[in-house]
């Protein structure tokens, strides 16, 4: 069965320091992985996604995530952060034999300090 | 803004009731996904309606059921609630064959 982990429940980081989190999923084949960021009292909005080609993918606000197979792994990562970014992010995966039907990671919360 | 619509905002209601959820999809998207977020279980997936069929279902509960109209809105209907029914319901919607789904701002549904 499909699964998504993401270890770190929550990451403290500094304003204007970078940023990685983690993302591990299990899947037979190569799934569709993306980045969701939900912030208090809001939506999901998509941040990136990959389904094929380059494995390091661009996404919006300046984030960007990398595929690596071998690790099973879909990193997001972020140059330098800004506490506008303080919010929850999640990994998810979906495949187009189960209609695309997203499964989540347990999400990571993102505290920025001045 | 999504394009995605939600109704209501927020619920509050009591247990052994039952709610109705309303979603509309972006305009021209053809499919609904609903997704429950709770403390508990985290982000799950409910339910997929496709042009107004059931397409693929997952851990939704016998109590709560869904159905898409032929204008292609979307209700998600809990009932018999149970306290551990509260949650942030999200509705989202995709176009045919489209792998990104686009998420409403989410029903918060409190059972008291």
């Amino acid at each position: 069965a499909q699964s998504v982990t993401q270890p770190d429940i929550h990451i403290t980081v500094s304003e204007g320091a970078s940023l990685e989190l983690r993302c591990n999923y299990s899947y037979g084949a190569t799934p569709y992985l993306f980045w969701y960021v939900q912030s208090p009292g809001q939506g999901l909005q998509l941040l990136l996604k990959y389904f094929s080609g380059d494995t390091l993918v661009q996404g919006i606000k300046g984030f960007e995530a990398e595929f690596k197979r071998s690790q099973s792994s879909f990193n997001l990562r972020k140059p330098s952060v800004h506490w506008s970014d303080a919010a929850e992010y999640f990994c998810a995966v979906a495949a187009r034999d189960s209609n695309y039907q997203l499964i989540w990671g347990a999400g990571t919360k993102l505290i920025i300090k001045p | 803004d999504s394009g995605v619509t939600q109704t209501p905002k927020h619920l509050i209601t009591a247990t052994g009731q039952r709610v109705t959820l309303r979603c509309s999809p972006r305009s021209g998207d053809l499919s609904v996904y609903w997704y429950q977020q709770s403390l508990d279980q985290g982000l799950q997936f409910l339910i997929q309606y496709y042009n107004g069929e059931e397409r693929a279902k997952g851990n939704i509960l016998e109590r709560f059921s869904a159905q898409q109209f032929p204008d292609l809105h979307s209700e998600l209907n809990l009932s018999s609630l149970e306290l551990g029914d509260s949650a942030l319901y999200f509705c989202a919607s995709s176009g045919s064959g489209s792998d990104e789904q686009f998420f409403g701002p989410g029903t918060r549904l409190t059972v008291l």
